[in-house]
């Protein structure tokens, strides 16, 4: 079945560091990608959808200056958390989709900002 | 605004026990409801629906789908400690091409 690969798994930093997510689609081609974030006992908030080669959609409230997405080939696209606060620290997931698939999520990456 | 509320938030039966979870959604340009378990980390889809009635089974597990009172049900009957996660549910928006979850029902399975 359809797999989609994320990397770091989990990742501890300090403050004002920048963090970059790897999502790889290892089995198909994912037209579209997307970013979710998952606060403890809540569920998925979709941050943003990636398509490739233009610019991502973000959802209202995301700061697109502060969570930097690529989606620079039709396997791969990344999220950099800039300048990274505590605040930041969540579960992050990605998925992705091809065509009219339903989305398969990574593993996700437990991001902690210290 | 669109919305899935999922119910209850909360279950805790006993093994062998059958478990009925409820997905209600009111959402825009409505184009399928998909279902995924979730445990320690990202979830793992189950089931998408785009027809109303027809049901979808997968060993203990089935799911179903009613367009016009726009909701979903997701059974598991002969419940083990295994299915013990969290089950969300999601309506997949056409155009968007977004999934909107509701908040999850975490289901437990106690021996």
């Amino acid at each position: 079945g359809a797999v989609v690969s994320q990397h770091p798994s989990w990742v501890i930093c300090k403050s004002g560091t920048s963090v970059k997510i790897e999502c790889r689609s290892l089995d198909f081609q994912a037209t579209t990608m997307f970013w979710y974030r998952q606060f403890p006992k809540q569920s998925l908030m979709l941050m943003a959808t990636s398509n490739e080669g233009s610019k991502a959609t973000y959802e209202q409230g995301v700061e697109k200056d502060k969570f930097l997405i690529n989606h620079a080939s039709l396997t791969l696209s990344t999220l950099t958390v800039t300048s990274a606060h505590p605040e930041d620290s969540s579960f992050y997931i990605c998925s992705a989709m091809d065509g009219n698939q339903p989305q398969h999520f990574g593993d996700g990456t437990r991001l902690s900002i210290l | 605004e669109d919305k899935v509320v999922q119910s209850p938030l909360s279950l805790v039966v006993h093994e062998g026990d059958t478990v009925t979870l409820n997905c209600s959604y009111e959402v825009t340009n409505f184009r399928s409801l998909l279902w995924y378990k979730q445990e320690k980390k990202a979830p793992t889809f189950l089931f998408m629906l785009t027809s109303s009635g027809i049901e979808k089974k997968s060993g203990r597990l089935s799911s179903i789908l009613d367009k016009k009172e726009l909701f979903s049900i997701l059974n598991i009957t002969a419940t083990q400690t295994g299915d013990s996660a969290v089950y969300l549910c999601a309506a997949f928006l056409q155009g968007a091409q977004k999934l909107v979850f509701g908040q999850g029902t975490r289901l437990t399975i106690n021996p």
